[in-house]
């Protein structure tokens, strides 16, 4: 099975613009998390989506949304980037209706905010 | 809210030696599942074990098992016959289960193994 994919790995944006995230989970998993990993916060938990509805949120702005598509892909958009915003964003993907709650990581998207 | 602990910044290792990374956690579920991850230099993070809390038995993967002690909220992970390959950031993850699957990371242990 192809592992999580995660499209760009690279970004550079400029403060004020906006930017999009895609992530393509395992196939057959339908739980897609996003998290954040910065130097200073370390690895903090964005959202999680499942069966396109969001059902957990984590301690972020409003800046900082997602979406899922009915083939399980998800989407995360950063609106009004910040200097503070650049870092790496990884997704990770699960196989619910289990009870192992495993999570596999993509590469990440690096975003640098200048 | 569940926090998790690792007292160790960075360590190293022999090739070929044992070594050992604490993390400590808390919380007030009663069933939850433990994971260790390594993140290598390439920055892809990689499962590396899963401990639920209310099995006993202590998970094994090949050369990586934990010390699970639930009562003490310790989930340590040791690491037999080092490889160079298993130099890398370290991190405890907790996921309170219930249909959850918000993990909370540790800061990370550093490991170097030396040849």
């Amino acid at each position: 099975k192809a592992g999580v994919t995660q499209t760009p790995r690279y970004l550079i944006k400029t403060r004020g613009q906006q930017v999009t995230l895609s992530c393509s989970p395992i196939s057959g998993h339908r739980s897609v998390s996003w998290y954040q990993q910065t130097p200073g916060q370390g690895l903090q938990f964005l959202f999680e989506y499942f069966s396109e509805t969001q059902r957990n949120k984590g301690n972020f702005p409003g800046r900082f949304s997602g979406r899922q598509f009915s083939n399980s892909r998800s989407e995360m958009n950063v609106s009004t980037l910040e200097l503070g915003d650049s870092a790496l964003y990884l997704c990770a993907s699960s196989l619910t209706g289990t009870r192992s709650y495993e999570q596999y990581f993509g590469p990440g998207t690096r975003l640098t905010v200048t | 809210a569940q926090t998790v602990t690792q007292s160790q910044p960075e360590m190293s290792v022999q090739e070929a030696e044992t070594v050992t990374l604490s993390c400590t956690y808390d919380t007030s579920e009663s069933n939850y599942y433990l994971f260790w991850y390594k993140q290598p230099p390439s920055r892809q993070m990689i499962l590396v074990i899963r401990q639920e809390a209310y099995k006993q038995q202590n998970a094994t993967e090949n050369r990586f098992s934990v010390n699970f002690q639930k009562a003490a909220k310790s989930f340590s992970l040791k690491i037999s016959d080092s490889q160079l390959g298993d130099t890398a950031m370290y991190f405890c993850a907790f996921i309170p289960g219930a249909g959850s699957y918000q993990l909370t990371f540790g800061k990370g242990t550093k490991l170097s193994v030396i040849p």
